[in-house]
């Protein structure tokens, strides 16, 4: 079964700092990936997602993301973080055949000033 | 874009009560999706309906029911609501295929069990 794991529950960065939340899958065959945001209160939104072609993939709200295989990562970048990103970000693989996602339990992101 | 409406931002509901949850979707998707989130557990599919009238169990259906008549709406029942299914509930919904499967939220619903 896949599945996925956000090693940090909690990160705090710099505002104007950079940012990498970690994203490890697993799965056996080619995954499709994708990075999720939520602002307090609020549903989730899409940030960008991997199905095939070039591994660095660039999302909304300057955020980017790299595929690993080797690794079997997909962490999301952003080079300066502003305060409006504060918010609860979530990985998902969803597998081939299906139209069902599995989440990561989610990394909380604190922005300091 | 796409519009993902919950009827209800925030439910209170005592044990033993039957609780609908509704979601409309407005862009004609065949799959819908219910979740529940839950403070470190992220989010965990309750179950999912790809065409009107079908469904799927998720990953933890027990104690919930779901609805679909119509293909803009999917509802999510608890037949007996029970203290431990005070969570926020989250419908997404998604164009059915491969490569469309990008899954659009609901603000979620907020609710309490007492």
């Amino acid at each position: 079964a896949q599945s996925v794991t956000q090693p940090d529950i909690h990160i705090t960065v710099s505002e104007g700092a950079s940012l990498e939340l970690r994203c490890n899958y697993s799965y056996g065959a080619t995954p499709y990936l994708f990075w999720y945001v939520q602002s307090p209160g609020q549903g989730l939104q899409l940030l960008l997602k991997y199905f095939s072609g070039d591994t660095l993939v660039q999302g909304i709200k300057g955020f980017e993301a790299e595929f690993k295989r080797s690794q079997s990562s997909f962490n999301l970048r952003k080079p300066s973080v502003h305060w409006s990103d504060a918010a609860e970000y979530f990985c998902a693989v969803a597998s081939s055949g299906y139209s069902t996602l599995t989440f990561g339990k989610g990394t909380m992101l604190l922005v300091s000033p | 874009d796409v519009k993902v409406t919950q009827s209800s931002r925030y439910l209170v509901k005592r044990t033993g009560e039957k609780v609908f949850l509704e979601c409309v979707q407005d862009m004609d998707h065949e799959n819908m999706f219910w979740y529940r989130q839950d403070p470190g557990l992220g989010l965990r599919l309750i179950y999912f309906s790809y065409d009107v009238k079908m469904k799927e169990k998720g990953d933890i259906p027990e104690g919930y029911s779901v609805s679909r008549e119509k293909k803009e709406r999917f509802s999510l029942i608890l037949e007996s609501a029970s203290t431990n299914q005070t969570s926020m509930y989250l419908c997404a919904s998604s164009l059915q295929g491969l490569a469309k499967n990008i899954q659009y939220f609901g603000a979620g619903t907020r609710l309490s069990v007492l």
